[in-house]
Parts: structure tokens; sequence; C-alpha cells
């Protein structure tokens, strides 16, 4: 079984458009990230969710809004698509520390990521 | 300047030889993560070490906090290790590496 899935693998859509992508986990881990790779292959953090709850939120536009329905679950809608949102998007889960909330302090799991073409 | 530097950016290797790719950090952290991108797309986290040093099969991960530095050698390199390697550290942010490219030659 996949642990972490996302869905679609690949997204073309035209400027302008809203989509959606999803993320499942079936590991029971709490904490949920939201990654961006972008044509230079460089990964950067969008957004975290632990149990349900923001913890980190990139400066990232206010087009991108995460959801987050239950802890094994945390979406990604975006809204007014721009050229510039084309990239690879990684959804990634961690079990949650111990102690005050840090995301990051566990080995996150990966989905398989998702194509945004943006025309 | 980027947060996390890595080095070098692009390494090709014969099979069978000893690999090293560095990552120093300016800021403070809490861990220090090491992963794989596969040249099909998928990442794949292979240590994550806040000291000392982590093994796994041929895969040696090192952290000098100190000196705020990070090696990840690869013993007996074959070809299937061929991929990404992407340096990223965590604390009050995430910051990533730009990731070193590397080929292995049978």
């Amino acid at each position: 079984d996949t642990a972490v899935s996302q869905t679609p693998k690949y997204l073309v859509t035209q400027m302008g458009n809203d989509k959606s992508i999803k993320c499942e986990q079936n590991l029971g881990h709490d904490t949920m990230y939201w990654y961006k790779q972008d044509s230079k292959k460089f990964l950067k953090i969008m957004f975290s969710y632990n149990n349900k709850e923001l913890i980190i939120n990139e400066t990232v536009p206010n087009r991108f809004s995460p959801k987050s329905p239950d802890k094994a679950h945390l979406n990604l809608h975006i809204n007014s698509l721009e050229l510039g949102d084309s990239a690879v998007y990684f959804c990634a889960s961690s079990r949650r520390v111990a102690g005050p909330v840090k995301a990051g302090l566990d080995t996150q799991y990966f989905g398989p990521g998702t194509r945004l073409t943006v025309l | 300047k980027n947060e996390v530097e890595q080095s070098p950016q692009n390494l090709t290797a014969q099979e069978g030889e000893f690999i090293t790719i560095n990552c120093s950090y300016s800021v403070g952290i809490s861990a220090l993560h090491w992963l794989q991108q596969h040249p099909g797309g998928g990442i794949v986290s292979l240590f994550m070490l806040s000291s000392g040093k982590k093994k796994h099969g041929r895969l040696i991960a090192t952290i000098n906090i100190q000196e705020k530095h990070s090696s990840l050698h690869i013993t007996a390199s074959h070809p299937r290790d061929s991929a990404v390697y992407i340096c990223a550290v965590s604390g009050n942010q995430f910051y990533f590496g730009t990731g070193t490219s590397l080929t292995v030659i049978p």
C-alpha cells in the first residue's frame, strides 16, 4: 500500500483557473507538508500542518490555501493559477515529535509528486 | 547566499568509488536531513541527524554541529546510486540545499 499518495500525478491547466491537489497518508502520522520544486529542481517548503493545525506558512501567495479535513489528508487549493505556479508539488508526512511542536524533526515520507503545468 | 550550501553540484564517479557530498549551513538547526531524489522524481529520506554519525547499508552521514557541516558518504558506489542528493536543515524554519547530481558509471 502506498504510504503517501497524491492525486493527480499530472495537471495541465490554463492560466486563471482554480485547481486542487490532494494528499493522503496512511502512516498514522500527525504532521503533513507541502513542498514546491521549481524548474531548477530547488525544493521549498510551503506549508506544514500538525494534527490539522497550521504550524508553518512560508511566504506563499494567498492564492495557495491548504486544507486539512483530518490528520491523514492535506489538500492544496490554488486559485487564479499563474504561469509561475508551474512546478512539481510534493506532499510529505512525519510523526509528531514529543514536546514543542517543531516541524521537520522526524523522518519525512514523500508522495510521488504532482507536476503542474500552467499554460 | 543560500542558507544551505552543497558541494559539489555535479559529480561523476566510476562504479566502486567512494563518494563524499558536503553540506554547510549558516543557521541554527535542530536537525539535518539528507534526501535522495531519483531520476524518476521520487524523493526518499535517507537520514535525519542532529549529532554524530549514522550508517545505513553503504551510506554514512556525519554532522559536526560546531562547524555547521555535514557529509554524506557512499561506499562501493553503484550505478543505482545515481540520483540527486539534497541536504536540508530544520529548526524554526526549513532550508534546502540546491542538490548534488551524482552519476555513477558502470
